[in-house]
Order: C-alpha cells, then sequence, then structure tokens
C-alpha cells in the first residue's frame, strides 16, 4: 500500500459546480496536509496547508482533515475554468509525500 | 523577485549522453530539492540539500549526482542518461525543511532520452 493515494482522474465539471479532491493515506506519523495546484507547463504552487484535523477556508477553497479516517479533500465551491489544473496533495513529516495528482478540468 | 530558475526548459538526449540541469534561487532558501514528475505519478524527490556543502538522497537517486557549492544553486547532474530518465525534472527551494515550509517551484525541464 501506498503511504499517500490519490485519484488521478481526471475529472471533468461544469462550470459553477462543486469539486471534491480527496487523498487518503497510511502513515500515522504525517502532520502537515497540504494542497499544490499545478497549471500546465508550470511548476506546482501551495494552495491551502493544514495542519490539524478539521476545516480550513480560503476564499472558494476548503481544505478538510479527518485524521482518524486517514483523509483529506479540497472543495471547491463556483468552480471556474481558471481552476483547471492538476491539484496534488503533500503531507509531511520529513520530506514532503506527494499523491500523483488530480487532473482537473472546468468547462465553461 | 525571480523566484526559483531552471535551464534548459527542454533537452532531447541520446542515450549514454551526459548533461547538467541547472537551478538558482534568489530567495536565500537554505533547503533546495529535484523532484522529477512522470505522467500520472506524481512528484518524486531525487536529491536534497539542506545547505551549502551538505546533500542528501531521496527516494530515486539512482542515475544522478548532485552539489551544493553555494547557497543559490543546486545542478543536476545526469551520467549516462537512459530512457527511463525521459521526465520532467523541477527544482524547489523552501526556507525552512519542507514539513511545514512552502516550496517554491521553477518551471520544469522537459528532458527526453532517445
Amino acid at each position: 500500500q501506498k503511504e499517500v493515494e490519490q485519484d488521478p482522474g481526471p475529472l471533468s465539471v461544469p462550470e459553477g459546480a462543486i469539486v471534491s479532491l480527496n487523498c487518503t493515506y497510511s502513515n500515522s506519523a504525517f502532520q502537515y496536509f497540504m494542497w499544490y495546484r499545478q497549471y500546465s507547463r508550470k511548476g506546482p504552487e501551495l494552495l491551502m496547508y493544514t495542519y490539524s484535523s478539521g476545516n480550513k477556508e480560503d476564499g472558494r477553497f476548503t481544505a478538510q482533515v479527518d485524521k482518524s479516517s486517514k483523509y483529506i479533500s479540497l472543495f471547491i465551491r463556483d468552480s471556474q475554468p481558471s481552476d483547471s489544473a492538476t491539484y496534488l496533495c503533500a503531507m509531511s513529516i520529513t520530506p514532503l509525500v506527494f499523491g500523483k495528482g488530480t487532473r482537473l478540468s472546468v468547462i465553461a | 523577485n525571480a523566484g526559483v530558475t531552471q535551464t534548459p526548459k527542454f533537452r532531447i538526449l541520446k542515450i549514454g549522453q551526459s548533461m547538467t540541469l541547472q537551478c538558482t534561487q534568489d530567495m536565500n532558501h537554505n533547503y533546495m530539492y529535484w523532484y522529477r514528475q512522470d505522467p500520472g505519478m506524481g512528484l518524486k524527490l531525487i536529491y536534497y540539500s539542506v545547505g551549502a556543502g551538505i546533500t542528501d538522497k531521496g527516494e530515486v537517486p539512482n542515475g544522478y549526482n548532485v552539489s551544493r557549492s553555494t547557497t543559490e544553486d543546486f545542478p543536476l547532474r545526469l551520467e549516462l542518461a537512459a530512457p527511463s530518465q525521459t521526465s520532467v525534472y523541477f527544482c524547489a527551494s523552501s526556507y525552512g525543511i519542507a514539513t511545514n515550509e512552502k516550496l517554491f517551484f521553477g518551471s520544469g525541464t522537459q528532458l527526453s532520452v532517445l
């Protein structure tokens, strides 16, 4: 079993939809949970960062962590075509462990 | 502020050739990393450095070498290129160790070995 599992998609949704992206993990030592966004032919950039179980909001984005289930999610509300990208979850002790990434397309 | 700069952006190598991927950062970050990204496979750590003169292996170091003579530069050397090294290579940096520090990535080098 890999340390971090992420469905690679691709996922295609209409503009305005609510998007749910998920990762599961097996290592209980992971303490920090991050979501990186990667546009085509670009390097990843940090989108959200959480430490504890619960929700964290930033505009249209909500990161959710459930340590008891070893499950993290990223929700995108009112999705826009500009949200079309690959989303990678990342978790850490040292160094970061990345999921495979989910490719999202938001269709206008 | 340029951030993390990688050169070249694209390169085609023949089997057995060698090359160096360049990476430089102007943020005075202590930590630097090299990742490779294969289609649908996420990012795999090749090597990382916690400061000038100090490097350590990541998950997939075989076939690569690194050096860190200055804080700014962290070149990745490929010796005897093989088709399995066809990938997109990303350099990244962070101020602290990447457990809870934001990684800044370069725009990548797309390498094909034929």
